[in-house]
């Protein structure tokens, strides 16, 4: 089971380059989601995908841009990288979306992180 | 808002030690509660959950019991082991905010052979 996979591991960005981190899931999770990881911050949730054709905004989603044209796939992109975008990013789906009665109880499957550093 | 909070750490412990994690939350109703594990150079991995008041989470030897009284999800080990070293995060997650998780800022514990 290939579960979660994010591309790349590890990347180096100059401020005001652009790039898209690539996450992929392979267990028809209709829910998908991008946080930052930060010290002492916890997570902190940037966008999310209810379904394919359908995303919204998190907590902090200032700088970047999201899509969901297939179940599978939930890129992110940075539009023009900030030293404040240094950070760990994890890509997260679960089973079910929405509000259903059930989908807030649903463990959220997370992929291994992208380092990114911006300088 | 939802808000967890967690003790800081580093946590260093020797082996065969008990360990307690403390996490409290803030949030209107009755939350769903979690404790999520990250070993180095991975993702986080679901270790527990609770989903209504005084029930007891437990998974390869944690526990945590979800109390209402005192809005808290402590975590604790009796024995722990040096796999055992790891970032351990408390969230939660509320019905009228589906699958978006809200997460404590983690607790990092290092365990001594």
């Amino acid at each position: 089971n290939a579960g979660v996979t994010q591309t790349p591991k590890f990347q180096v960005l100059k401020t005001g380059q652009s790039m898209t981190l690539q996450c992929a899931q392979d267990m028809n999770h209709e829910y998908m989601s991008w946080y930052r990881q930060d010290p002492g911050m916890g997570l902190r949730l940037i966008h999310y995908s209810v379904g394919a054709g359908i995303t919204d905004q998190g907590e902090v989603p200032n700088g970047y841009n999201v899509s969901r044209s297939t179940t599978e796939d939930f890129p992110l992109r940075l539009l023009s990288a900030a030293p404040s975008q240094t950070s760990v990013y994890f890509c997260a789906s679960s089973y079910a979306g929405g509000q259903s009665s059930s989908s807030y109880n649903s463990p959220l499957h997370f992929g291994n992180g992208t380092r990114l550093t911006v300088t | 808002g939802n808000s967890v909070t967690q003790m800081e750490g580093p946590v260093t412990l020797s082996e065969e030690a008990f360990l307690t994690i403390n996490c409290t939350y803030t949030a209107t109703g009755y939350p769903s509660l979690f404790w999520y594990v990250q070993y180095p150079g991975e993702g986080l991995q679901l270790l527990l959950k609770a989903t209504k008041a005084d029930d007891k989470g437990s998974n390869k030897g944690f526990e945590a019991t979800y109390r209402k009284e005192t809005t808290s999800f402590h975590l604790e080990k009796g024995s722990v082991q040096v796999s055992d070293s790891a970032v351990y995060f408390c969230a939660l997650s509320h019905k009228a905010a589906g699958n978006k998780l809200t997460f404590g800022g983690g607790t990092r514990v290092l365990v001594k052979p």
